[in-house]
């Protein structure tokens, strides 16, 4: 298994464009999240998606959109990139019949905005 | 609401040093707790987990035990190696699927041989 696979690694973008961060995972999971990491901070919730085609907000969700139109995918969005959303940006996974919520993380994907 | 709370770093130690890094929570209700660690440059990996009070995670040398008592999960290490150097953080599950973990803001360990 490769795990929770993202793309790209590392991104440079200019105030106003876009881009999609792609997360695939090859576990089966049911439950996707995305998070962000700030310098020196623990990671926020953005958005997650329980199933293929149900996806619901996190605690920072401003400026980003998501889609999940299979168990696999979980493509996160920036329309228009602003330098606050300059971070780091982890996929997870978890299993829906976990007890305990346990999640799988990928590589990350780090964003500059300039 | 849920929280967790860290020591803060940088943690720096020579090798063979014991290490102790210091995680307390708030949460209502019997969640699970986790530490995960990560390497320069990588995603989080698990390291260990505890689901109920009184259990030792244990994982590579390091150990932390759930204390309902003190609402604590410390990690501890009889000796590190230079290999242990990252970040490590200390999350909590309030085990609903579903349900974002809540992290710690991490603690830097670096050792140096």
């Amino acid at each position: 298994n490769a795990g929770v696979t993202q793309t790209p690694k590392f991104r440079i973008l200019k105030i106003g464009q876009s881009m999609t961060l792609q997360c695939t995972q090859d576990m089966n999971h049911n439950y996707m999240y995305w998070y962000r990491q700030d310098p020196g901070m623990g990671l926020k919730l953005i958005y997650y998606s329980v199933g293929a085609g149900i996806t619901d907000k996190g605690e920072v969700p401003n400026g980003y959109n998501v889609s999940r139109s299979t168990t696999e995918d979980f493509p996160l969005r920036l329309e228009l990139a602003a330098p606050s959303q300059t971070s780091v940006y982890f996929c997870a996974s978890s299993y829906s019949r976990s007890s305990y919520n346990e999640q799988f993380f990928g590589p990350g994907t780090r964003l500059t905005v300039l | 609401g849920n929280s967790v709370t860290q020591m803060e770093g940088p943690v720096t130690l020579s090798e063979e040093a014991f290490l102790t890094i210091n995680c307390t929570y708030t949460a209502t209700g019997y969640p699970s707790l986790f530490w995960y660690v990560q390497y320069p440059g990588e995603g989080l990996q698990l390291l260990l987990k505890a689901t109920k009070a009184d259990d030792k995670g244990s994982n590579k040398g390091f150990e932390a035990t759930y204390r309902k008592e003190t609402t604590s999960f410390h990690l501890e290490k009889g000796s590190v190696q230079v290999s242990d150097s990252a970040v490590y953080f200390c999350a909590l599950s309030d085990n609903q699927a579903g349900t974002a973990l809540i992290f710690g803001k991490g603690t830097t360990l670096s050792v140096s041989s």
